[in-house]
């Protein structure tokens, strides 16, 4: 069974830092390329971070980039998103989300996990 | 970029309605077009993939259709546990990105 855990969430200051990682089971994690998917409360899904399977490259929304660095161990089976200067606007739920089947991370995300949230306030 | 234009943004319907929902992109996407159901506290869930294509396990009252710019999400016959906020979803290769609607919050009448 395909499992993403996510973990790391919790309140943090305005300009401080954030590391999130994300735990993967039940797929060969080093084949697949994961995205981080996040969801301010009451709003919608924004896509905020990708990254192919063997970390050579990275792409970013516009609204994260020069903020946020996605990576990943797969020696761990482990995605991870670092955070920095976080304003309030960061205040979301981040998934973990790759394709499984037919589908893949870039095209169609078909594997979520729970989400961790994070939330950005003094 | 590519623009995602959602309608309604909610919606109520009743038990065995037929439900139709909108996506239209602002330029042409092809069928590279997704939906998703989202219940409250839950994560995304893939229902409809390449604008028309059923996901394994998910019921036949969901189909989807169209390409190019416009785009349909159906259910056929409203059950309670559709109850759920739905998204559309677009993604380009060059760069790589993903691009989702602004959803649709369906309630049970």
């Amino acid at each position: 069974e395909v499992q993403l855990v996510e973990s790391g969430g919790r309140q943090v200051m305005p300009g401080g830092s954030l590391r999130l990682s994300c735990a993967a089971s039940g797929f060969i994690f080093g084949t697949y390329s994961m995205n981080w998917v996040r969801q301010a409360p009451g709003k919608g899904l924004e896509w905020a971070a990708s990254i192919t399977s063997s970390g050579t490259y990275m792409n970013y929304a516009d609204s994260v980039k020069g903020r946020f660095a996605i990576s990943r161990d797969n020696a761990e089976n482990s995605l991870y998103l670092q955070m920095n200067s976080l304003t309030a606007e960061d205040t979301a739920v981040y998934y973990c989300a790759t394709g499984i089947g037919y589908c893949d991370a870039a095209t169609c995300p078909s594997a979520w996990g729970q989400g961790t949230l994070v939330i950005v306030s003094a | 970029d590519i623009r995602m234009t959602q309608s309604p943004s909610s919606l109520s319907a009743s038990v065995g309605d037929r439900v139709t929902i909108t996506c239209q992109a602002s330029q042409d996407i092809s069928n590279n077009l997704n939906w998703y159901q989202q219940k409250l506290g839950k994560a995304p869930k893939l229902l409809i993939y390449e604008a028309s294509n059923l996901e394994t396990g998910v019921p036949s009252r969901f189909s989807g259709s169209g390409s190019g710019t416009d785009f349909t999400f159906t259910i056929s016959s409203l059950q309670p546990e559709d109850i759920a906020t739905y998204y559309c979803q677009q993604y380009d290769h060059i760069p790589p990105r993903i691009t989702f609607g602004q959803g649709t919050r369906l309630e049970i009448k």
